[in-house]
């Protein structure tokens, strides 16, 4: 069965300060991969999605970027956090369809 | 903007009772949609999901009732159990393998 992780659990950094986020799903091959950012309350963003290794689409400009160094890996990174960046960052996956399924997030607080 | 949208931000319901929570959607040639459930800090859980062809699907003690006359989705929640209490949102299908949030419903169980 597929899983996906996502890691750290919860964040706290300063501002300016630069951000990793880890994704990576097991159990299957050549999915496409989502980055979601959630602010409290409300619903979900969609920031950039993945359908191969090095094949990244950005849905909004932001400070954030994404990579994609292997097939079943995906990176959220910023070189200078701000306050705005703070939320519930979410991973998901999916082949060849819609239907997508979500980590566990990544609680990010920017101080 | 935001193509879908629910009806109601909360609904309270008494352990037991049956659940409906509402969604309108704006493109009228959306194929698919899903219904998540997302507990507090987790990551949305798929539910149950529909195609335009269809009218109505049911899952263990969940029914998703599609209007495509006036654009309506709707989850019902047979025997609403304390577990039930989560946001729910509806998504609907944009293309290319990406899905559009609402802002999610807050379902509350009264014991």
């Amino acid at each position: 069965s597929q899983t996906i992780h996502q890691w750290p659990a919860t964040l706290v950094q300063p501002v300016g300060s630069p951000l990793s986020l880890e994704c990576t799903v097991e159990g299957t091959s050549n999915p496409n991969l989502y980055w979601y950012r959630q602010a409290a309350g409300r619903g979900l963003q969609l920031l950039f999605y993945s359908v191969g290794i090095g094949q990244i689409s950005s849905e909004v400009p932001q400070n954030l970027s994404a990579s994609r160094p292997q097939d079943r890996q995906f990176i959220l990174s910023s070189k200078k956090l701000l306050l705005s960046d703070s939320g519930f960052y979410l991973c998901a996956w999916s082949v060849q369809t819609a239907e997508q399924y979500f980590g566990p997030g990544t609680r990010l607080t920017v101080t | 903007g935001e193509s879908v949208g629910l009806h109601l931000p909360t609904l309270s319901v008494q352990e037991g009772d049956n659940s409906i929570i509402n969604c309108a959607y704006s493109n009228s040639a959306s194929d698919y949609f899903i219904w998540y459930k997302q507990e507090s800090g987790k990551g949305p859980q798929f539910i149950i999901d529909i195609r335009s062809n269809m009218d109505k699907r049911q899952g263990q003690r969940v029914t998703v009732l599609l209007n495509k006359t006036v654009k309506h989705l709707s989850l019902q929640i047979a025997a609403t159990q304390p577990g039930d209490s989560a946001v729910y949102f509806c998504a609907e299908n944009r293309g290319d393998y990406k899905l559009s949030f609402g802002a999610g419903t807050t379902v509350t169980v009264r014991a």
